[in-house]
Formats: structure tokens, C-alpha cells, sequence
């Protein structure tokens, strides 16, 4: 079975200053991994995705993520954040060959001015 | 282009009564899934529907029933709600395939009383 380990519920950062999104992942076989963001009261947007090739992966507004296989990681980063990168972030995976997808518990990014 | 819709946006029911929630995809996809969202949670898989068929299924009760249309609409039905039962409900469309994006609506908010 596949989970999702998102280590922070709560990331509080200054505005224009840097931040990096915790995700790690346990899985016996290969998995695609993904970064949504969800708004107040609206659905998810995909940020990011990995499906194979570069670990390093750019997302829409500015962010990115690195594959570390060795690490079963997925952390999410952004150079500087702007007030309306507040959201909920979610890390998920789904298994190569699979179709449903497992979302972390989230990470709330707190942008202050 | 449409994204995925979803209806209704609210609804509120009581214990023991049953509901139907719709969703239609985005304008291309053939692939339909179900989450449901508790507050404070990530996203729960609850099945996916292609060619009118249900092709996996998360570990929910057979309570939670589903449909798709030949015109890759799908409803999800739920019978003998339950206090936990209330959530936001997500529909996410995509193409058939794995590794392929699913794409979320902005989901029923459900409250059962």
C-alpha cells in the first residue's frame, strides 16, 4: 500500500522570503507524484507533476519540486512567496500503471505581509 | 472550455436520507473519480468510472454507489447518510491512462444532520 506523509500542517512565512513544502511518500513499487493547491472554498489545481526523467520539476507561479527516489521525497519550493500563495497544499501519489490518487493531510501556507 | 462541474454546490440532509451528487468533466475526458474530503483532511478515493463502469474502488462501504453516462457525466449516490458523511465531495475528470492529470471541480459541500 502507498501513503503520503505531509510533515507540517502549518507553514507560516513572510512575504517575498522563501519556502519549501514537506512531502514524503512510502511505496514498494514506482508511483507518479503531484502538488495541488486547493483555495478557500474552490477545488484543486495541479501545481506539479513527476511522472519519469528530470527530478527536478517546474510547476505554474514559480513553483518546484524535486524527485529524490533515495529520500522518498516530493518537497515543493517556491524562491518567494507572494499573499496570494496562502492555500492549502497537497502532496499526492498515484502508483505507475494506477489510477487513483493519494493525497497527503495537507500543509496550510500562511503568507504574511 | 468548461472545466468540471460540479452539482449542487451545498446541500444539507438528515441522518438515514439519501443523496445524489453530479458531475460533468471537462470537455474532452473520458474518466471520471471520486473523492470525498472531511474537514481538515486530504482527499479520500472513493471510485473512478470509465465506459460506464466502475474500475477501482477505495475502501468505502457499498453504500456509495456511482454512475457514468454515455456522455462521461457521472452521479454519486450515497444511501443512509450518516453523520459522517458530511464533507466536501470532489469529482475529478481526466483521459484514461495512468499518470494522466485528473482534473478537479469546485465540489459539494454535504451536511448531514
Amino acid at each position: 500500500a502507498q501513503s503520503v506523509t505531509q510533515l507540517d500542517s502549518q507553514v507560516p512565512v513572510f512575504e517575498e522570503a522563501p519556502v519549501e513544502l514537506r512531502c514524503n511518500y512510502s511505496s514498494s513499487v514506482s508511483v507518479y507524484l503531484f502538488w495541488y493547491v486547493q483555495y478557500p472554498n474552490q477545488g484543486l489545481q495541479l501545481l506539479l507533476k513527476y511522472l519519469s526523467g528530470s527530478t527536478l520539476v517546474k510547476g505554474i507561479n514559480g513553483f518546484e519540486a524535486e524527485f529524490n527516489k533515495s529520500q522518498t521525497s516530493f518537497h515543493l519550493r517556491k524562491p518567494s512567496v507572494h499573499i496570494s500563495d496562502t492555500a492549502e497544499y497537497f502532496c499526492a501519489v498515484s502508483v505507475v500503471g494506477g489510477y487513483k490518487y493519494i493525497f497527503g493531510t495537507g500543509t496550510r501556507l500562511k503568507v504574511l505581509a | 472550455d468548461a472545466g468540471v462541474t460540479q452539482s449542487p454546490t451545498h446541500l444539507i440532509k438528515t441522518r438515514g436520507q439519501q443523496v445524489t451528487l453530479r458531475c460533468s468533466p471537462k470537455s474532452g475526458h473520458d474518466t471520471v473519480s471520486w473523492y470525498q474530503q472531511a474537514l481538515g483532511q486530504g482527499p479520500q478515493f472513493i471510485f473512478q468510472y470509465y465506459e460506464e463502469e466502475e474500475r477501482q474502488r477505495g475502501n468505502f462501504p457499498d453504500g456509495f454507489s456511482g454512475h457514468q453516462f454515455p456522455n462521461y457525466s457521472s452521479e454519486l449516490n450515497v444511501n443512509a447518510l450518516l453523520l459522517g458523511d458530511s464533507a466536501l465531495y470532489l469529482c475529478a475528470s481526466s483521459l484514461l491512462g495512468a499518470g494522466e492529470t485528473q482534473y478537479f471541480g469546485p465540489g459539494t459541500r454535504l451536511l448531514v444532520l
